[in-house]
């Protein structure tokens, strides 16, 4: 069974400054997807950045990017010039190919101050 | 294509009554999915069916959850006799299966937040 464990249950950051949201995993499994999700409050959970874990160069997507160490099964997410539409609460998800099921993280409830 | 739609969105209930939840996915999408989120928590697997076949059942799927995809398009899930513990956010997800290699991953709808008095 896969595990995934977030370690921030809160974090908080200026507006235009950087965070970053860590994420731990735990498989045996060799093919699978990474993602990172932002849930606002009473929205809907949309998808921020994902991660093939074949590939070993690290996604981006504008001010979203992320850290994946495979072999020490960790993938954080970096957020640069913090907007307050960030503040929302982050859910690391492992997708199981085989599967055909994501286990998610516990969240991070993540506050842009101005 | 609009994205991925439940109906209701909120269900107040009271104990031992029975509900219905609705999910529409993305047309083309073959793989739906059911999730659980309690608050502060995140979204935990429940079922999910590729086309009409339901291919795996968490544990926390008792037998008083019931789940359906007929026609491999919208899936309803029932649960009967509620308790107050299955108070909690029901979330549906579509995706194509496999993953196409850059852009796709699960789409979740906005959910049925049930309530049990």
């Amino acid at each position: 069974a896969q595990t995934v464990t977030q370690s921030q249950p809160e974090m908080s950051v200026q507006e235009a400054e950087t965070v970053t949201l860590s994420c731990t995993y735990d498989t045996s499994e060799n093919n699978y997807y990474l993602f990172w999700y932002k849930q606002p409050p009473s929205r809907q959970m949309i998808l921020v950045i994902r991660q093939e874990a074949y590939k070993q160069q690290n996604a981006t997507e504008n001010r979203f990017s992320v850290n994946f160490q495979k072999a020490a099964k960790s993938f954080s997410l970096k957020i640069s010039d913090s907007q307050l539409g960030d503040t929302a609460m982050y859910f690391c998800a492992f997708y199981n190919t085989n599967a055909g099921k994501s286990t998610f993280g516990d969240g991070t409830t993540l506050t842009v101050k101005p | 294509d609009t994205g991925v739609s439940q109906d209701p969105r909120h269900k107040i209930t009271k104990r031992g009554q029975n509900v219905t939840f609705r999910c529409d996915p993305i047309s083309e999408h073959n793989r739906l999915y059911w999730y659980r989120q309690t608050l502060g928590q995140g979204p935990e697997f429940l079922t999910y069916f590729q086309n009409e076949a339901q291919l795996e059942k968490s544990r926390l799927l008792s037998d008083r959850f019931s789940a359906e995809r007929p026609k491999g398009s919208f899936s309803t899930l029932e649960i009967q006799r509620t308790e107050q513990g299955d108070s909690a956010m029901y979330l549906c997800a579509s995706s194509s299966h496999p993953f196409s290699p850059s852009t796709d991953t699960q789409y979740f709808g906005p959910g049925t937040r049930l309530t049990v008095l």
